[in-house]
């Protein structure tokens, strides 16, 4: 157990809907990130927070947005999804970035469907 | 831009043989290197990492990984691998800014009998 959870761990929903994927770091962690895993595209990072702000953006699509709140969970909205959308996502914490302790704690994943 | 090269999508070895997973990556400075380690179902778990010093890094579960400069590879090998073993491997390589680990595209090993 890395101390990383997410919910939901499968969502199905239909393309043009809107979800959102929940993240509650390690305790301590101030950086949440956000991954996303595909067959097609691999592993691909989305986005940093850190301790509520926006610190790197990756490939995030603009239909995708993402807030760390006070208590540190995050939060990835997913808008008019469509077929592609259908993923693997999984949010990872820190201390603080990777050159803190260099290493990343990953949930095990909230699986996307969009039918 | 920062990118990680694993050219070996599928591996399999007998239990008890040992096992190399190649990496290679592209970075303008001196790179952070990781593997991860992915089961079915589950999140990614870090097996070994490099940041400096010491080209050889030891790691978990009994990998270990060199470092080598000249040829842009971090391999990952085990001297005898388990049947537990089987899992999907990552490579990744961090930026110096420390807020962006890109991943290579994985390497799923199958463990025979």
């Amino acid at each position: 157990d890395s101390g990383v959870t997410q919910t939901p761990k499968h969502l199905i929903t239909a393309t043009g809907q809107r979800v959102t994927l929940r993240c509650s770091p390690r305790s301590g962690d101030l950086s949440v990130y956000w991954y996303q895993q595909s067959l097609d595209q691999g592993l691909q990072f989305l986005i940093q927070y850190y301790n509520g702000e926006e610190r790197a953006k990756g490939n995030i699509l603009e239909r995708f947005s993402a807030q760390q709140f006070p208590d540190l969970h995050s939060e990835l909205n997913l808008s008019s999804l469509e077929l592609g959308d259908s993923a693997l996502y999984f949010c990872a914490s820190s201390v603080e970035g990777l050159g803190g302790t260099g290493e990343l704690f990953f949930g095990e994943g909230s699986r996307l469907t969009v039918l | 831009a920062q990118s990680v090269t694993q050219p070996d999508i599928h591996i399999t070895v007998s239990e008890g043989a040992s096992l190399e997973l190649r990496c290679n990556y592209s970075y303008g400075a001196t790179p952070y290197l990781f593997w991860y380690v992915q089961s079915p179902g589950q999140g990614l778990q870090l097996l070994l990492k490099y940041f400096s010093g010491d080209t050889l890094v030891q790691g978990i579960k009994g990998f270990e990984a060199e470092f080598k400069r000249s040829q842009s590879s971090f391999n990952l090998r085990k001297p005898s691998v388990h049947w537990s073993d089987a899992a999907e491997y990552f490579c990744a390589v961090g930026n110096n800014a420390g807020n962006m680990l890109t991943f290579g595209g994985g390497t799923r090993l199958m463990v025979k009998p």
